[in-house]
């Protein structure tokens, strides 16, 4: 069974452009989150989605940062316009939908992002 | 706010040595634990969840404990190997319904020496 794979794993641009990274969590998990860690940082939360929809987007830095995940199956997230401070790994995870806390949340192997 | 910090941040042993890693949380209302590997460049593998209602859980020559009421969990790894060397994250979710937001700890980055 293939685990939560991402794309990029890795991408530099410039300043000012745009990069969207893409997450396909593993087939059957409802649960997609994204997570980042920047250089010096611990891992933060960005957001978490059910299905297609958004259940917690507390940590999302910022407007220029947006994530869909249409139909419910891969996510995308967005960095438009993308500054120096963005540069960092973003993690994709995923994990069944449950009614408990027993469930292990899987993580994406990352898309390394340098913004230059 | 959850706040999760781990000790030390970094260990460097010889190969065959038993050893402890410590992560400590400040808000004891958690649904579980989970210990994390990262190896350089890598994403993170999931080594031993905890339940809330556990108080350690196994797997191979890994032991995780957890002791909700003072904050504390240790991962403990018998009979060390230069294979084990990575950085290890504990994680706990910030306990809101179904969410599964986590806090992680900054990590304790370990050198085995053969």
């Amino acid at each position: 069974e293939a685990g939560v794979t991402q794309f990029p794993s890795h991408s530099v641009i410039e300043k000012g452009q745009t990069v969207t990274l893409r997450c396909d969590p593993i087939s059957g998990h409802d649960n997609l989150y994204w997570y980042r860690r920047v250089m010096g940082k611990e891992i933060k939360f960005l957001l978490h989605f059910v299905k297609e929809s958004k259940q917690d987007e507390s940590g999302m830095p910022n407007n220029r940062f947006l994530a869909e995940r249409t139909g419910g199956t891969y996510s995308t997230l967005k960095v438009q316009p993308a500054e120096l401070e963005d540069s960092g790994v973003y993690f994709c995870a995923s994990s069944p939908l449950d009614g408990g806390a027993g469930n292990t949340i899987y993580f994406g192997e990352g898309s390394w992002l340098t913004v230059v | 706010k959850q706040e999760v910090t781990q000790i030390p941040a970094a260990l460097s042993v010889p190969e065959g040595e038993n050893l402890v890693l410590n992560c400590s949380f400040t808000d004891s209302a958690i649904y579980n634990l989970q210990w994390f590997r990262q190896d350089p460049g890598k994403g993170l593998t999931s080594l031993l969840l905890i339940q809330s209602s556990q108080r350690e859980q196994t797997s191979g020559r890994l032991n995780a404990s957890l002791d909700k009421s003072s904050g504390r969990s240790t991962l403990y790894i018998a009979a060390s190997q230069p294979g084990d060397s990575a950085t290890y994250l504990c994680a706990v979710p910030i306990s809101s319904g179904s969410a599964r937001q986590l806090t992680f700890g900054s990590g304790t980055q370990l050198t085995v020496l053969p």
